[in-house]
């Protein structure tokens, strides 16, 4: 069965770093694309960054280009997003989702989700 | 970047009615659509990628269609358990954007 776990959210300060976490399971982690897409309360989805299976294509949003980092470790099967600079707009539900193949970006199957709240 | 909208931002129907949520590019993006349906305090799940594919697993009773700019999301007989808010969103390239997503509830 895939797995997608995050980890790593929680309360920070505005201007403020986090890093997220996504471990993964039940499929060959270093064959498929990972993404993350956030959901402010109440609001709708939002993309935010996606890595290729070997990290060769990376691509942000603009609003977090610059401030966060998109990563993975195909050796343990987890996926990261570095978050600096953090504003009160990017408090939010994060989800880990998996894309269907090497360089291909819709999302299935998608973690519960780890919420980050800024705010001081 | 390609604007994604959608049309309704909501809408109320009958057990048994046919629903359509049409989605909208602003520049063609070809077959490179998916949908994905959100229930009230659920995770995300994918209905339909490449505009028309249904995902394994998904009910027939869901269908997509269209291509360029002009997209549908056809559920042919609404069931209580289709309440939920519907999104499209685009990958044909990058941004991988969302549209606002259609709220569908039972009259």
């Amino acid at each position: 069965e895939v797995q997608l776990v995050e980890s790593g959210g929680g309360l920070v300060k505005p201007g403020g770093s986090l890093r997220l976490s996504c471990a993964a399971s039940g499929f060959t982690f270093n064959t498929y694309s990972m993404n993350w897409v956030r959901q402010a309360p109440g609001k709708g989805l939002e993309w935010v960054s996606s890595i290729s299976s070997s990290s060769g294509y990376i691509y942000y949003a603009d609003s977090v280009k610059g401030r966060f980092t998109i990563s993975r470790d195909n050796a343990k099967n987890s996926l990261y997003l570095q978050m600096n600079s953090l504003r009160a707009e990017d408090t939010a539900v994060y989800y880990c989702a998996r894309g269907p193949g090497v360089t291909t970006y819709w999302f299935d199957p998608w973690g519960q989700g780890t919420l980050v709240t800024v705010s001081s | 970047d390609i604007q994604m909208t959608q049309s309704p931002s909501s809408l109320s129907a009958s057990v048994g009615d046919r629903v359509t949520i049409t989605c909208r590019a602003s520049q063609g993006i070809s077959n490179y659509l998916a949908w994905y349906q959100q229930k009230p305090g659920k995770v995300p799940k994918l209905l339909i990628y490449a505009a028309s594919t249904l995902q394994s697993g998904v009910p027939s009773r869901f269908s997509g269609s269209g291509s360029g700019t002009d997209f549908t999301l056809t559920i042919s007989s609404l069931q209580p358990e289709d309440v939920a808010t519907y999104y499209c969103q685009k990958y044909n390239s990058a941004p991988f954007t969302f549209g606002p997503g259609t709220k569908v509830d039972i009259k």
